[in-house]
């Protein structure tokens, strides 16, 4: 079954850095790669997301880039603010059998 | 915005009680999975059902698990005897259909067994 690796698990930068989260899968298959927010004791809010037709998608400070070949995908997110501090958790979904196989996460923890 | 709605919030069970975690999915969708997250971990699958059936679930959900949906609109986790370490927060998801991946997640309920 599908594997989802995500590294680092923590990351500190200073607001107004960025931040980048890398994230590998082990399923060939697999064609939908969603990037989850969660804050303390709260759901996973989707921030964005990329099918594997697609190698680049960007919204505001927030990208993400997937190469197929090597079936690595990554968050980037530009001008980092406190309110970006959270865990970060990569996802991967083979849709022949539709379910979400989530990353280790990766806890972000941006300083004023 | 629609939302999954899940109660209770919180629920706190003796060891070998039977617990119902319930979830009212978004309305118009096909797709419903429950997820749990223990506290520091990452989010793990346990079931997904579509059709008025279980379409796959993971080791984790063994015989104490069970879901159902009952009346068209709610859609629940049954765990016949709990043990501790089904400690955990316990999401449900939905998503609309089959071109369209993108999940919902309900705010969670977080199953504390002493």
């Amino acid at each position: 079954g599908e594997n989802v690796e995500q590294h680092p698990s923590t990351l500190s930068v200073q607001e107004g850095d960025s931040a980048v989260i890398k994230c590998t899968y082990s399923d060939s298959a697999s064609n939908y790669f969603p990037w989850y927010k969660q804050e303390l004791g709260k759901r996973p809010q989707l921030i964005i997301d990329i099918r594997s037709n697609v190698g680049e998608k960007k919204d505001q400070r927030i990208a993400v880039t997937l190469n197929k070949t090597a079936k690595h995908f990554s968050l980037h997110i530009t001008e980092t603010q406190p309110e970006d501090s959270a865990v970060y958790f990569c996802a991967a979904l083979n849709t022949g059998f539709q379910k979400l196989v989530f990353g280790t996460g990766t806890r972000l923890l941006v300083s004023p | 915005e629609p939302e999954v709605t899940q109660t209770p919030s919180h629920q706190v069970t003796q060891m070998g009680q039977e617990v119902i975690l319930r979830c009212v999915p978004i309305s118009n969708h096909l797709y419903f999975y429950w997820y749990r997250q223990i506290l520091g971990q990452k989010v793990e699958f346990l079931v997904s059902f579509y059709n008025n059936e279980i379409s796959e679930k993971s080791e984790i959900f063994d015989d104490q698990f069970s879901v159902e949906r009952p009346d068209g609109s709610n859609f629940t986790l049954k765990i016949r005897s709990t043990k501790l370490e089904d400690s955990a927060m316990y999401f449900c998801a939905s998503r609309p259909g089959q071109a369209n991946y993108g999940y919902t997640f309900g705010s969670g309920t977080r199953l504390t067994v002493v």
